[in-house]
């Protein structure tokens, strides 16, 4: 079982609408990563997260430390926003070591 | 400033051979770490390197290598190469080796192994 689960695997999602992806991790951590990957491989830091919930423009990353949960979520979203959205959870103890989540692959449809 | 590169940015290779990939560090980050990402999967942590000194590996064999240098830039290196070894390769720099450093990532090197 890996430690890092998310869902949906894959989502297609009409421009505009309000997308959610959520993450469960079932190790204790000390940070959460939200990361995007575009076709080709590059990968961008969107938020990295110990408690409570960020905002970046149209991107809002919550976590919930009690019930190992985060979710991000993408309001009025846009073709450009496709992409695959990864978490990374940074257990302590473990030698600098992140644990991904396999992904969730969005397609925004114009 | 100048973000994260590698090189190269794709690479075949026979089952046996070697390889070394490369990653340049963004300016001010003294910390680099290594993923392999299989098609499909998320990446798998390999190792870090912090100050040109290892600190922290993943469940790799020691065939699995890296090496950092005094400008921070860094170097992994597979040696006799197996197919399962095709993914890309990422690297993420950051200005510190702890867990409240936002790691910044390259585009990756795409490894075939035939």
């Amino acid at each position: 079982k890996n430690e890092v689960e998310q869902s949906p695997q894959n989502l297609t999602a009409q421009e505009g609408e309000f997308i959610t992806i959520n993450c469960s991790y079932s190790v204790g951590i000390s940070a959460l990563h939200w990361l995007q990957q575009h076709p080709g491989g590059g990968i961008v830091s969107l938020f990295m997260l110990s408690s409570g919930k960020k905002k970046h423009g149209r991107l809002i990353a919550t976590i919930n430390i009690q019930e190992k949960h985060s979710s991000l979520h993408i309001t009025a979203s846009h073709p450009r926003d496709s992409a695959v959205y990864i978490c990374a959870a940074f257990p302590p103890n473990t030698g600098n070591q992140f644990y991904f989540g396999t992904g969730t692959s969005l397609t925004v449809i114009p | 400033e100048t973000g994260v590169t590698q090189s190269p940015t794709h690479l075949i290779k026979t089952r046996g051979q070697q390889v070394t990939l490369r990653c340049s560090s963004q300016s001010g980050h003294n910390t680099v770490s290594w993923y392999q990402q299989a098609l499909g999967q998320g990446p798998q942590f390999i190792f870090q390197y912090y100050r040109e000194e290892e600190n922290g590996r993943g469940n790799f064999p020691p065939r699995f290598s890296g090496l950092q240098f005094p400008n921070y830039s860094s170097e992994l290196n597979v040696n006799a190469l197996e197919l399962d070894d095709s993914a890309l390769y990422l690297c993420a720099s950051s200005l510190g080796a702890g867990r409240s450093y936002e790691q910044y990532f390259g585009p990756g090197t795409r490894l075939t192994v035939t």
